[in-house]
């Protein structure tokens, strides 16, 4: 079967930094990725990571480790529009379907 | 714009009607998906498509249908729908080589009374 594990809830400060991790089982593995969910909306891309190693897009950025079956993803410079759920999710390489985990719900407080 | 549509966005239905959802992408993606989320809830995918004429079901069995005569439009069927389908159901679209860069529309959230 597939698992991914995530915290279900993070709280951070405005500014501050915040690391969610992922851990997972997974019959294949071709890579992780992250979305961000706000209350109400759609699930939208933040970041793939397909080989070991850090990735960065402006304030995020993700972390693979694939002999760990883990990653991350760091959030920098908080801002309260930050506060939305995030998932990781695995691509297992069956049609490059997606595995979700349990999602992360981030609260931004001042 | 490029972008992915879902109508209706809400749906209050009663029990034992049949009901259609809609997903239209204008990306031109080849590969489309739907998935079904309950609040505060992990996505699990119920139906995928490579491209024309091509469907799969995911990894959570799901009573509905899905058919793909043209590329950009993807709709979802329930021949009868029961209280056990309230739901919120994603259509998401990718590239064919590209499948965990999914780009999802807004969703419909369905009541079955």
């Amino acid at each position: 079967g597939q698992s991914l594990e995530q915290p279900s809830e993070v709280t951070a400060v405005e500014g501050a930094i915040v690391q969610i991790n992922c851990t997972y089982q997974t019959s294949g593995f071709y890579g992780l990725s992250w979305y961000q969910q706000h209350d109400g909306g759609a699930p939208t891309f933040l970041s793939y990571n397909g080989l070991d190693g850090l990735e960065e897009t402006g304030r995020f950025s993700s972390f693979l480790s694939r002999s760990d079956s883990y990653g991350y993803l760091l959030l920098q410079e908080l801002q309260m529009k930050d506060s939305a759920s995030y998932f990781c999710a695995v691509n297992t390489g069956t049609a490059s379907k997606l595995t979700f985990g349990t999602g992360t719900r981030l609260q931004v407080t001042l | 714009e490029a972008d992915i549509y879902q109508t209706p966005r809400y749906l209050v239905i009663g029990t034992g009607k049949k009901i259609t959802l809609e997903c239209s992408q204008t990306m031109g993606h080849d590969k489309m998906y739907w998935y079904q989320q309950d609040p505060g809830m992990e996505l699990h995918l119920i139906h995928y498509s490579y491209g024309v004429n091509s469907t799969e079901k995911g990894d959570l069995s799901s009573e509905s249908t899905v058919s793909r005569i043209r590329t950009e439009h993807f709709p979802l069927t329930l021949e009868s729908a029961r209280p056990s389908h309230t739901s919120q159901y994603l259509c998401a679209s990718s590239e064919l080589y590209g499948g965990e860069t999914q780009y999802f529309g807004p969703g419909t959230r369905l009541l079955v009374l």
